[in-house]
């Protein structure tokens, strides 16, 4: 079964500081991987996927992320910080198959910025 | 583009009151999905639906039902509400075709029940 793991459930960084979300998988193959970033009474908005090719992935908002196939990791991140990037991230696993995805989401990541 | 349509925004209950979460998108997504969102358990899925007529249980089903009668619309129903659905509902929708396709979500619905 696929699982998620998020080991930081808050994190508090300073305004223009670097950022890196952690992120664990567990899947039997090469998964298709996301993560989504969710403001406060929003929804979930998609920031970035992987699933093949460059394992440095770009995203909106200045995201990257890298998937390491022998960590078994996509670990998000951004070398400046701004305040409008407070809220909470979540890392998700989906099966590299047709059809319809059972996604798995892992507990998330609050991030604090700090003037 | 309206996207993934959640109502109602908020809504308090009684337990063992019903009602239904509203949820269309106009996106012509085949795949449509709930969530529930709870502390320190990210989001599970509760039902899916992979076209009209056709819907299968998720991770957490029990308490909820749902139909697809229209590509657009996947109403949640919760028959006989707990405390235990206390949680925001997320509804959700993804085209058909290739694996990875992004997911899309409604605004949430913040359901308490007392």
């Amino acid at each position: 079964a696929q699982s998620v793991t998020q080991p930081d459930i808050h994190i508090t960084v300073s305004e223009g500081a670097s950022l890196e979300l952690r992120c664990n998988y567990s899947y039997g193959a090469t998964p298709y991987l996301f993560w989504y970033v969710q403001s406060p009474g929003q929804g979930l908005q998609l920031l970035l996927k992987y699933f093949s090719g460059d394992t440095l992935v770009q995203g909106i908002k200045g995201f990257e992320a890298e998937f390491k196939r022998s960590q078994s990791s996509f670990n998000l991140r951004k070398p400046s910080v701004h305040w409008s990037d407070a809220a909470e991230y979540f890392c998700a696993v989906g099966p590299n198959s047709g059809g319809y995805q059972k996604v798995t989401f892992g507990i998330g990541t609050k991030l604090q910025v700090i003037p | 583009n309206a996207g993934v349509t959640q109502t109602p925004k908020f809504q308090v209950l009684k337990t063992g009151q019903s009602m239904t979460l509203q949820c269309a998108q106009d996106m012509n997504h085949e795949y449509m999905s709930w969530y529930r969102q709870d502390p320190g358990m990210g989001l599970r899925l509760i039902h899916y639906s992979v076209g009209a007529g056709i819907t299968d249980q998720g991770e957490v089903p029990n308490g909820y039902n749902v139909s697809r009668s229209t590509t657009e619309d996947f109403p949640l129903r919760l028959l006989s509400a707990a405390p235990s659905q206390t949680s925001v509902y997320f509804c959700a929708s993804s085209a058909r075709g290739d694996s990875g396709n992004t997911i899309y979500f409604g605004e949430g619905s913040w359901l308490t029940v007392v």
